[in-house]
């Protein structure tokens, strides 16, 4: 256990659906980060925070995806009206940028499954 | 040509062998090399982490970095049945930017 939590572990929803995801940072990370995983790929970067900005977006991350981190503690990721192609594993790590290196810890994730 | 190339395996060896796991990069940015491991359904786990060319040792785990050939290795002795799992190389283009994962490798190692 890395102490970062994510809720829920699973969840399935029927397209079109929207639905929000929950990570819960290491108390005193400062950054964090949510990544998506498909089967038999690594994961792929979607977005990260410093405290409470929003400093970087990734090209996967359509329209119908936000995110938030308001007050710079837990972040929480929805997806609106999911498609198929959304059925993944969502990662959320988080890290302590203040040394010269920032090693990412990761949340066990939430597996979606859009039907 | 894709960023990152990792054979996805799986690869299967006995209990107590030697096991070597490779990546290639293409991105002569990344200055910043990992290996996370991770159980199935399980989220990824920091194994090593480097940013020099040479070797890291870390109990039975060793890195192996070569930045002139934009290739890494990930070395485990004594593998044991509890090593199975998918070992994933990242990178990153500094020590506070974002990873760059290439697909895993899966490893089973039998009793």
């Amino acid at each position: 256990d890395t102490g970062v939590s994510q809720d829920p572990r699973h969840k399935i929803t029927k397209r079109g659906q929207n639905v929000t995801f929950r990570c819960d940072p290491i108390s005193e990370h400062n950054r964090l980060y949510w990544y998506r995983q498909t089967l038999g790929q690594g994961p792929e970067f979607l977005t990260y925070f410093q405290n409470e900005a929003q400093l970087e977006k990734s090209r996967l991350l359509s329209d119908r995806f936000s995110a938030e981190r308001p007050k710079g503690s837990f972040s929480t990721l929805e997806i609106q009206r999911t498609e198929q192609g959304d059925s993944a594993m969502y990662l959320c790590a988080s890290s302590l940028a203040r040394t010269s290196t920032d090693t990412q810890y990761f949340g066990p994730g939430t597996r979606l499954t859009v039907l | 040509q894709k960023e990152v190339e990792q054979d996805p395996g799986p690869l299967s060896v006995p209990e107590g062998a030697i096991v070597s796991l490779n990546c290639t990069y293409s991105n002569s940015a990344f200055q910043y090399f990992m290996w996370y491991r991770q159980y199935s359904r399980k989220g990824p786990e920091l194994l090593m982490y480097t940013y020099s060319s040479g070797n890291k040792e870390d109990g039975r785990f060793t890195a192996q970095v070569d930045k002139s050939s934009k290739y890494i290795s990930l070395f485990i002795r004594d593998s044991q049945p509890s090593d199975s799992a998918t070992y994933l190389c990242a990178w990153s283009n500094s020590g506070y930017s974002t990873l760059t994962f290439g697909k895993g490798t899966m490893l089973l190692v039998s009793p």
